[in-house]
């Protein structure tokens, strides 16, 4: 079992539409990152979250840590075909530093 | 900034070879990280190198996979005896010191293909 679980595994929406990603753990996680990844590409760094309950936006991007820090959720407004991509998550637990986690992402494809 | 590189991009060898891979982190990082990418599923962490010292190991680096970084800079993995499973994406990603949830920047990855 993954210590970070992604969820949907799959989204295909049209241009337009609204869509949140889920990333949820048992486990607390001193910070949280969330990056997106193209194929034949290494995943890019979209947000770092560090504390519970704190939201983050990037333009039509919006990132939320858990009150608990266990979970984090990425919304995503009027999706655009740009935003199609792999969508992870990544955690550094709260006593295991330097150690990075990733959820199995959530692939996005979003259609003109 | 010339981001992290990895080389080759790209390496197809037969079962049984030995191969290596490299990377060329971020000039002023001092954290250097290996992970393995199946098609489908997120990175699993490998390894990571603090300078020139391996602090931590997975369970899944196997006794075919080694990894190095003599002089803090540049890192090596090698994987002997190659197998079928050993197909995959290999990441490398860099940072500063992550006592202040310094981001890792990744490399393009080197994909490996057993026949």
């Amino acid at each position: 079992t993954q210590l970070l679980e992604q969820s949907p595994q799959f989204l295909s929406i049209q241009e337009g539409e609204n869509l949140t990603v889920y990333c949820n753990s048992s486990s607390v996680f001193s910070s949280l990152q969330w990056y997106r990844q193209e194929p034949g590409e290494g995943p890019v760094l979209l947000v770092t979250v560090v504390t519970g309950g704190e939201v983050k936006k990037l333009k039509r991007l919006t990132f939320q840590f858990g009150d608990a820090r266990k979970d984090s959720s990425l919304h995503i407004t009027a999706a655009q075909p740009g935003d199609t991509g792999l969508y992870l998550c990544a955690g550094e637990l709260e006593y295991n530093f330097n150690k990075f986690y990733f959820g199995s992402g959530t692939k996005l494809n979003v259609k003109p | 900034d010339t981001g992290v590189s990895q080389n080759p991009r790209h390496k197809i060898t037969k079962r049984g070879q030995n191969v290596t891979f490299r990377c060329d982190p971020i000039s002023e990082h001092n954290r250097l990280y290996w992970y393995r990418q199946t098609l489908g599923q997120g990175p699993e962490f490998l390894t990571y190198f603090q300078n020139e010292a391996q602090l931590e190991k997975s369970r899944l680096l196997s006794d075919r996979f080694s990894a190095e970084r003599p002089k803090g800079s540049f890192s090596t993995l090698e994987i002997q005896r190659t197998e079928q499973g050993d197909s995959a994406m290999y990441l490398c990603a860099s940072s500063l010191d992550n006592r202040d949830n310094q981001p890792q920047h990744f490399g393009d990855g080197t994909r490996l293909s057993i026949l």
